[in-house]
């Protein structure tokens, strides 16, 4: 049973580029939420997608979008990067119907963004 | 607000020794409670949770917490700390219902010394 992928692993780019990154759930899974992590700091909710719709959102701004598709796998979009965006950012995906398990979110490996 | 607090944020024991790991939260009621680690360059693996119940939790690699109300504490202990516990941990709240965001503390880096 695979569990939350994550793509790429490492990513170098510039101020002001755009860039997408990719998640696929656990198997069994329908909902994606995604998280940034600066260094030496614990994961910040960005938002979270459940039936292709972005149910959540933390405190981001709108350069951060996203997108999930029908096969539950999602991607997050980041427009006009910035220095402050240099991070490790975590996909975490669980079951969006359950009150109880759906609190239960499995984390995949991240990819570390360098803005330079 | 609901906020999450580890207010150690570097902690070394000996191989061997006890551990253990605070955690404190502010919220009006109960929430969801999580320890996760994360090891270095690695995404995050849940030690243990808490919904309701028994306020004495297992979790994996032989790890326990115990959730105290009166004190919006969720500390994390393990009896005897083995060298492959170096890592990060991180504790994490949930408000319930239709979302699920984790709102989680700053951390604890763990050393083990031999």
């Amino acid at each position: 049973d695979a569990g939350v992928t994550q793509s790429p692993t490492h990513l170098i780019k510039t101020r002001g580029q755009q860039v997408t990154l990719r998640c696929s759930p656990k198997s069994g899974h329908d909902t994606v939420s995604w998280y940034q992590q600066a260094l030496g700091q614990g994961p910040q909710f960005i938002f979270q997608y459940y039936e292709e719709e972005e149910r959540q959102r933390g405190n981001f701004p709108d350069r951060f979008s996203g997108h999930q598709f029908p096969n539950y796998s999602s991607e997050l979009n980041v427009n006009a990067l910035l220095l402050g965006d240099s991070a490790l950012y975590l996909c975490a995906s669980s079951l969006g119907g359950d009150e109880v398990s759906g609190h239960e979110q499995f984390f995949g490996p991240g990819t570390r963004l360098t803005v330079l | 607000a609901q906020s999450v607090t580890q207010p150690d944020i570097h902690i070394t024991v000996s191989e061997g020794a006890s551990l253990e790991l605070r955690c404190n939260y502010s919220y009006g009621a109960t929430p969801y409670l999580f320890w996760y680690v994360q090891s270095p360059g690695q995404g995050l693996q849940l030690l243990l949770k808490y919904f309701s119940g028994d306020t004495l939790v297992q979790g994996i690699k032989g790890f326990e917490a115990e959730f105290k109300r009166s004190q919006s504490s969720f500390n994390l202990r393990k009896p005897s700390v083995h060298w492959s516990d170096a890592a990060e941990y991180f504790c994490a709240v949930a408000r319930g219902g239709a979302t699920n965001k984790l709102i989680f503390g700053t951390g604890t880096l763990l050393a083990v010394q031999p």
